[in-house]
C-alpha cells in the first residue's frame, strides 16, 4: 500500500510569486486535506477536497486555492506569496466519512 | 471556536521511564486522534478514540477518551530513545477538518 506523497520537498520563493504544491493520496483514499504548519505550532486546516470539489475551508484567504484530480491527487496553489506563508505544508488523505487522516512528509516553503 | 490545550508543553524522558501527557478541550468531542511528528516529517497517526471512556492500546502506547468527552490522555510505557518527538492530539468534530493542540515535545534527558 502506497502512502501519501508530496512534492517538492523544499521550495524557496520570493514575496509576490505564486507556488503550486502537489500531493498523491494513499491508495484507497478519495479525500485530500491540506494543512499549514508554522514553526513550533500544530497544523492548521486550509481546506479539503472530495469528488474534485472543495469540501470545507479553514480561515485562509482566497489566494490559497486547490484542485483535486480524478485520480484523487491534489494541488495547493498560493498566489501573491507573503513572508508569513513560510511554513511546512502538509497533505493528508482519508476515506470520506472516516475521521482518521494520514499525512504525507510535507513541503517546506520558504518565502524571502 | 474550540480550543485544544496540551500539557505539558515539553518534557524530558530517560530511557525506561513511563510518560504521560494529556489534552483538554473547551467543548465536547466526538473523536480524539493522537499523532506523533518527528523533525521534518508529517504527523503519524498513533491511536484513534471514538467513545467516552474508551481505552485503546498500540504497543507501549495507551490512550483514553475522557468520560466528560472534553479530555484525553496518552501514556507511553518504558520509553525508548525513538519516542522523542512532538505528540499532538487532534479532533475531527466537523467531519472533515482536524483541529490540533499545540503539542507536547518529548526530549531526552542530558
Amino acid at each position: 500500500e502506497t502512502g501519501v506523497t508530496q512534492s517538492p520537498t523544499h521550495l524557496i520563493k520570493t514575496r509576490g510569486q505564486q507556488v503550486t504544491l502537489r500531493c498523491s493520496s494513499q491508495s484507497g483514499h478519495n479525500t485530500v486535506s491540506w494543512y499549514q504548519q508554522a514553526l513550533g505550532q500544530g497544523p492548521q486546516f486550509i481546506f479539503q477536497y472530495y469528488r474534485e470539489e472543495e469540501n470545507g475551508r479553514g480561515n485562509f484567504p482566497p489566494r490559497f486555492s486547490g484542485l483535486q484530480f480524478p485520480n484523487y491527487s491534489s494541488e495547493l496553489n498560493v498566489n501573491a506569496l507573503e513572508l508569513d506563508d513560510s511554513a511546512l505544508y502538509l497533505c493528508a488523505s482519508s476515506r470520506q466519512g472516516k475521521y482518521e487522516q494520514y499525512f504525507g512528509p510535507g513541503t517546506r516553503l520558504t518565502v524571502t | 471556536g474550540q480550543q485544544l490545550n496540551q500539557s505539558p508543553q515539553s518534557m524530558f524522558i530517560q530511557e525506561g521511564e513511563d510518560v504521560s501527557m494529556n489534552c483538554t478541550s473547551s467543548s465536547i468531542f466526538n473523536t480524539w486522534l493522537w499523532y506523533k511528528q518527528d523533525p521534518g516529517e508529517g504527523p503519524v497517526l498513533l491511536i484513534a478514540l471514538y467513545k467516552a471512556g474508551e481505552l485503546t492500546s498500540n504497543g507501549r502506547l495507551t490512550a483514553q477518551f475522557g468520560i466528560t468527552r472534553k479530555d484525553s490522555f496518552l501514556n507511553i510505557s518504558a520509553s525508548i530513545p525513538s519516542d522523542v518527538g512532538i505528540y499532538f492530539c487532534a479532533d475531527n468534530n466537523a467531519g472533515n477538518m482536524l483541529t490540533f493542540g499545540g503539542g507536547t515535545r518529548l526530549m531526552v534527558k542530558p
